[in-house]
C-alpha cells in the first residue's frame, strides 16, 4: 500500500459526460501528479500540483482539469469525454516540488474510466 | 526522438534466474533521476529504484539493481533470484532536471514472466 488512495477504482460513464476523479496524497506530501495509461499512449503525465498551485503541466487535453485544495487532496475533472479517453488514471504523490536526488512517486491504485 | 527506450516488449526467465531489462534515455540536461516501476497484473504502480546522473554507485534494493551505464545512457534494471511474483509488466522513467517539476517521462515498458 503506498499511501496514495484514489476514488473510484472504476467508472464507467457515456459520451458527452463529465466525470472527477478523487485523490488523496501519502500523509506529508505536498506534490500531487495526475499520470493517464492508455493502449495508445502508454504512461502520460497530465499535470502537477505543489501545496495548490499547477507546477507542471504535461499532455492534458483543454477537456481536462484538476485542482488541488487546501487539505493537498486533489481531482481531476474530465468533461465532454470521448471513447478515447478510456483509460487507467493514476495519481502519484511525493514529499517536494522537484530534486536532484530521491523524489520518488508514489502511486495510487489507478482509477479506471471507461467511457461508452 | 524517444526520451526512454525499452526495446523488449516482453521477456521470459526461469525461477531462481537473473534477468536484465533493458533500459535507455535520452536526454542533454546534466542533472536527471531513473526509476524502475513495477505494474503487475492488478494495475497499481510499485516504485522499485532510482538513481541520480550524479550517483557515483549503482542503486541496489534487495534483489533489485539497477546498471547505471552514463556514457552509454543506459540504466538497465537486473532482477536476482526471480520469483514468481515477479511476473509483471516494468516501466523505465526519467526525470529531468530542475525548474519543471517533476514529472516523470516513462517508457512503453517490458513485460516480465518468470517461469518454473
Amino acid at each position: 500500500d503506498s499511501g496514495v488512495t484514489q476514488t473510484p477504482k472504476h467508472l464507467i460513464t457515456a459520451t458527452g459526460q463529465r466525470v472527477t476523479l478523487r485523490c488523496s496524497p501519502r500523509s506529508g506530501d505536498l506534490s500531487v501528479y495526475w499520470y493517464q495509461q492508455s493502449l495508445d499512449q502508454g504512461l502520460q503525465f497530465l499535470i502537477q500540483y505543489y501545496n495548490g498551485e499547477e507546477r507542471a503541466k504535461g499532455n492534458i487535453l483543454e477537456r481536462f482539469s484538476a485542482q488541488q485544495f487546501p487539505d493537498l487532496h486533489s481531482e481531476l475533472n474530465l468533461s465532454s469525454l470521448e471513447l478515447g479517453d478510456s483509460a487507467l488514471y493514476f495519481c502519484a504523490s511525493s514529499d517536494r516540488l522537484e530534486g536532484v536526488t530521491g523524489n520518488e512517486q508514489f502511486f495510487g491504485p489507478g482509477t479506471r474510466l471507461t467511457v461508452l | 526522438a524517444q526520451k526512454i527506450t525499452q526495446t523488449q516488449p516482453g521477456m521470459f526467465v526461469q525461477e531462481k534466474e537473473a534477468v536484465t531489462l533493458d533500459c535507455t534515455y535520452d536526454t542533454s540536461d546534466p542533472s536527471y533521476g531513473l526509476f524502475w516501476y513495477k505494474q503487475p497484473s492488478s494495475g497499481e504502480m510499485i516504485f522499485l529504484i532510482y538513481q541520480g546522473s550524479y550517483d557515483q554507485q549503482n542503486a541496489t534494493e534487495g534483489r533489485y539493481s539497477l546498471n547505471f551505464q552514463k556514457a552509454r545512457k543506459s540504466a538497465n534494471l537486473v532482477i536476482s533470484a526471480s520469483q514468481l511474483g515477479d511476473s509483471a509488466m516494468y516501466f523505465c522513467a526519467m526525470r529531468e532536471g530542475t525548474g519543471g517539476g517533476n514529472k516523470l517521462t516513462f517508457g512503453t515498458g517490458t513485460q516480465l514472466k518468470v517461469e518454473l
